[in-house]
Protein backbone atom coordinates (compact mmCIF):
# COMPACT_ATOMS: atom_id res chain seq x y z
CA UNK A 1 0.00 0.00 0.00
CA UNK A 2 1.65 3.66 -0.77
CA UNK A 3 2.00 6.00 1.76
CA UNK A 4 0.28 8.53 0.17
CA UNK A 5 -2.63 8.02 -2.51
CA UNK A 6 -3.84 11.00 -4.52
CA UNK A 7 -6.81 11.04 -7.72
CA UNK A 8 -4.16 11.40 -10.57
CA UNK A 9 -7.37 13.28 -12.61
CA UNK A 10 -6.72 15.07 -14.59
CA UNK A 11 -9.57 17.94 -13.29
CA UNK A 12 -10.73 19.88 -15.87
CA UNK A 13 -12.59 22.96 -14.63
CA UNK A 14 -13.48 26.62 -15.70
CA UNK A 15 -12.49 29.62 -15.52
CA UNK A 16 -14.00 30.73 -11.82
CA UNK A 17 -15.07 27.03 -10.53
CA UNK A 18 -14.18 25.68 -7.33
CA UNK A 19 -12.69 22.59 -7.37
CA UNK A 20 -11.11 20.12 -4.13
CA UNK A 21 -8.23 17.88 -3.87
CA UNK A 22 -8.28 14.85 -1.76
CA UNK A 23 -5.14 12.81 -0.04
CA UNK A 24 -5.09 9.86 1.97
CA UNK A 25 -1.90 8.45 3.75
CA UNK A 26 -1.94 5.63 5.76
CA UNK A 27 0.10 6.13 8.53
CA UNK A 28 -1.02 7.30 11.47
CA UNK A 29 1.63 8.48 13.22
CA UNK A 30 2.64 11.28 10.33
CA UNK A 31 3.44 14.45 11.28
CA UNK A 32 3.87 17.37 9.09
CA UNK A 33 1.08 17.34 5.87
CA UNK A 34 2.31 19.82 2.75
CA UNK A 35 0.73 20.59 -0.17
CA UNK A 36 2.97 21.16 -2.92
CA UNK A 37 1.98 22.32 -6.99
CA UNK A 38 4.53 20.93 -9.96
CA UNK A 39 3.80 22.75 -13.17
CA UNK A 40 4.83 20.69 -16.55
CA UNK A 41 9.00 19.19 -16.52
CA UNK A 42 9.54 21.82 -13.17
CA UNK A 43 10.60 21.27 -9.80
CA UNK A 44 7.89 20.86 -7.15
CA UNK A 45 7.22 24.51 -5.10
CA UNK A 46 5.82 24.69 -2.01
CA UNK A 47 1.73 25.92 -2.01
CA UNK A 48 1.20 25.55 1.79
CA UNK A 49 1.59 23.46 5.05
CA UNK A 50 -1.36 21.81 6.53
CA UNK A 51 -2.10 22.43 10.19
CA UNK A 52 -4.34 20.77 12.53
CA UNK A 53 -6.57 23.34 12.84
CA UNK A 54 -7.20 23.90 9.13
CA UNK A 55 -5.55 27.50 7.40
CA UNK A 56 -6.49 29.67 4.23
CA UNK A 57 -4.40 31.51 1.70
CA UNK A 58 -5.95 33.49 -0.64
CA UNK A 59 -8.10 31.27 -2.41
CA UNK A 60 -6.69 28.26 -1.40
CA UNK A 61 -7.68 26.50 1.98
CA UNK A 62 -6.22 22.85 3.08
CA UNK A 63 -7.84 20.67 5.98
CA UNK A 64 -6.66 17.90 8.02
CA UNK A 65 -8.67 15.07 8.93
CA UNK A 66 -6.19 13.01 11.83
CA UNK A 67 -9.30 10.88 12.07
CA UNK A 68 -10.02 9.86 8.58
CA UNK A 69 -6.38 10.43 8.09
CA UNK A 70 -6.74 12.27 4.69
CA UNK A 71 -5.84 16.43 3.82
CA UNK A 72 -7.76 18.36 1.19
CA UNK A 73 -6.94 21.45 -1.07
CA UNK A 74 -9.66 23.57 -2.17
CA UNK A 75 -9.21 26.33 -5.04
CA UNK A 76 -11.66 28.96 -5.26
CA UNK A 77 -12.14 30.92 -7.75
CA UNK A 78 -9.70 28.99 -10.34
CA UNK A 79 -7.10 30.46 -12.69
CA UNK A 80 -5.99 29.67 -16.26
CA UNK A 81 -2.49 29.63 -14.33
CA UNK A 82 -3.66 27.54 -11.64
CA UNK A 83 -3.35 24.58 -14.05
CA UNK A 84 -0.51 22.45 -12.86
CA UNK A 85 0.09 19.13 -10.54
CA UNK A 86 -0.38 19.20 -7.19
CA UNK A 87 1.63 17.08 -4.64
CA UNK A 88 0.39 15.70 -1.32
CA UNK A 89 3.35 15.54 0.88
CA UNK A 90 3.70 13.95 4.32
CA UNK A 91 6.33 13.24 6.65
CA UNK A 92 7.03 10.48 9.12
CA UNK A 93 6.84 10.54 12.77
CA UNK A 94 9.83 9.56 13.43
CA UNK A 95 12.22 10.83 10.51
CA UNK A 96 12.00 14.07 9.88
CA UNK A 97 13.91 13.45 6.38
CA UNK A 98 11.27 10.88 5.63
CA UNK A 99 8.98 12.87 3.04
CA UNK A 100 6.49 10.69 1.18
CA UNK A 101 5.12 12.11 -1.80
CA UNK A 102 1.72 11.87 -3.72
CA UNK A 103 1.93 11.09 -7.52
CA UNK A 104 -0.70 14.21 -7.53
CA UNK A 105 -3.37 15.57 -9.05
CA UNK A 106 -3.49 17.13 -12.48
CA UNK A 107 -5.63 19.95 -12.98
CA UNK A 108 -6.52 21.92 -15.85
CA UNK A 109 -8.45 25.52 -16.05
CA UNK A 110 -10.11 26.42 -19.18
CA UNK A 111 -11.26 28.92 -20.50
CA UNK B 1 19.51 36.10 -4.29
CA UNK B 2 19.23 32.70 -2.48
CA UNK B 3 18.35 29.06 -3.65
CA UNK B 4 19.18 25.73 -4.82
CA UNK B 5 20.93 25.42 -7.83
CA UNK B 6 21.31 22.28 -10.28
CA UNK B 7 23.47 21.87 -13.26
CA UNK B 8 23.11 20.84 -15.80
CA UNK B 9 19.65 21.11 -17.12
CA UNK B 10 19.97 18.38 -19.55
CA UNK B 11 22.42 15.54 -19.45
CA UNK B 12 22.63 12.85 -22.03
CA UNK B 13 25.11 10.04 -21.59
CA UNK B 14 25.83 6.41 -22.69
CA UNK B 15 25.06 3.26 -21.05
CA UNK B 16 27.72 2.55 -19.07
CA UNK B 17 29.10 5.76 -18.15
CA UNK B 18 29.19 7.25 -14.55
CA UNK B 19 27.96 10.82 -14.33
CA UNK B 20 27.91 13.46 -11.53
CA UNK B 21 24.81 15.76 -11.46
CA UNK B 22 25.40 18.74 -9.32
CA UNK B 23 23.45 20.69 -6.43
CA UNK B 24 24.25 23.66 -4.62
CA UNK B 25 22.35 25.78 -1.91
CA UNK B 26 23.28 29.19 -0.07
CA UNK B 27 20.02 28.82 2.01
CA UNK B 28 22.43 27.78 5.03
CA UNK B 29 20.14 24.73 4.97
CA UNK B 30 20.79 21.55 7.22
CA UNK B 31 19.75 19.00 5.36
CA UNK B 32 19.74 18.35 1.51
CA UNK B 33 18.14 15.21 -0.58
CA UNK B 34 18.50 13.69 -3.60
CA UNK B 35 15.07 12.92 -5.36
CA UNK B 36 14.40 10.84 -8.61
CA UNK B 37 11.20 11.27 -10.40
CA UNK B 38 9.25 9.00 -12.96
CA UNK B 39 6.48 10.34 -15.52
CA UNK B 40 3.15 9.78 -13.76
CA UNK B 41 4.79 8.25 -9.97
CA UNK B 42 5.53 10.30 -7.01
CA UNK B 43 9.10 11.32 -6.18
CA UNK B 44 11.22 9.06 -4.21
CA UNK B 45 14.24 9.41 -1.85
CA UNK B 46 17.56 8.47 -3.24
CA UNK B 47 20.08 9.81 -0.79
CA UNK B 48 19.67 12.33 1.99
CA UNK B 49 22.62 14.24 4.50
CA UNK B 50 21.52 15.92 7.96
CA UNK B 51 24.65 17.37 8.44
CA UNK B 52 28.17 17.61 6.85
CA UNK B 53 30.32 14.18 5.87
CA UNK B 54 27.16 12.34 6.85
CA UNK B 55 24.59 10.74 4.63
CA UNK B 56 21.79 7.90 4.39
CA UNK B 57 20.64 6.14 1.91
CA UNK B 58 16.80 6.48 0.51
CA UNK B 59 14.32 4.24 -0.62
CA UNK B 60 16.49 3.77 -4.04
CA UNK B 61 19.94 4.06 -3.15
CA UNK B 62 21.23 1.34 -5.18
CA UNK B 63 23.06 2.56 -8.46
CA UNK B 64 23.63 5.78 -6.78
CA UNK B 65 26.23 7.09 -4.50
CA UNK B 66 26.99 10.62 -2.85
CA UNK B 67 28.99 13.00 -1.03
CA UNK B 68 28.74 16.55 1.40
CA UNK B 69 31.77 17.55 1.66
CA UNK B 70 30.24 21.21 2.16
CA UNK B 71 27.35 22.63 3.46
CA UNK B 72 26.12 23.90 0.47
CA UNK B 73 26.93 20.80 -2.02
CA UNK B 74 25.58 17.49 -2.31
CA UNK B 75 26.50 16.18 -5.40
CA UNK B 76 25.21 12.90 -6.61
CA UNK B 77 26.79 10.19 -9.27
CA UNK B 78 24.53 7.82 -11.16
CA UNK B 79 26.86 4.82 -11.46
CA UNK B 80 26.65 2.89 -14.32
CA UNK B 81 25.20 -0.09 -11.61
CA UNK B 82 21.81 1.71 -11.49
CA UNK B 83 19.56 0.14 -14.11
CA UNK B 84 17.18 2.28 -15.25
CA UNK B 85 18.85 5.86 -15.20
CA UNK B 86 16.71 8.03 -17.38
CA UNK B 87 14.92 10.31 -15.24
CA UNK B 88 14.34 14.22 -13.49
CA UNK B 89 16.47 14.15 -10.61
CA UNK B 90 15.33 16.89 -7.70
CA UNK B 91 17.67 18.29 -5.46
CA UNK B 92 16.21 19.67 -2.03
CA UNK B 93 17.04 21.55 1.03
CA UNK B 94 15.77 21.84 4.47
CA UNK B 95 16.39 24.08 7.37
CA UNK B 96 16.95 22.79 10.80
CA UNK B 97 15.95 18.88 12.54
CA UNK B 98 12.29 19.24 12.67
CA UNK B 99 9.31 18.52 10.27
CA UNK B 100 9.72 21.83 8.20
CA UNK B 101 9.21 21.81 4.63
CA UNK B 102 11.80 21.23 1.87
CA UNK B 103 12.61 23.29 -1.62
CA UNK B 104 13.56 22.23 -4.73
CA UNK B 105 16.08 23.16 -7.29
CA UNK B 106 14.86 23.38 -10.93
CA UNK B 107 16.00 19.59 -11.15
CA UNK B 108 18.34 17.73 -13.97
CA UNK B 109 16.68 15.40 -16.89
CA UNK B 110 19.55 12.74 -17.79
CA UNK B 111 19.22 10.97 -20.73
CA UNK B 112 21.08 7.46 -20.80
CA UNK B 113 21.09 5.60 -24.19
Amino acid sequence: RKEVEQDPGPFNVPEGATVAFNCTYSNSASQSFFWYRQDCRKEPKLLMSVYSSGNEDGRFTAQLNRASQYISLLIRDSKLSDSATYLCVVTDLYNFNKFYFGSGTKLNVKP
Amino acid sequence: DGGITQSPKYLFRKEGQNVTLSCEQNLNHDAMYWYRQDPGQGLRLIYYSQIVNDFQKGDIAEGYSVSREKKESFPLTVTSAQKNPTAFYLCASRWGQGPYEQYFGPGTRLTVT
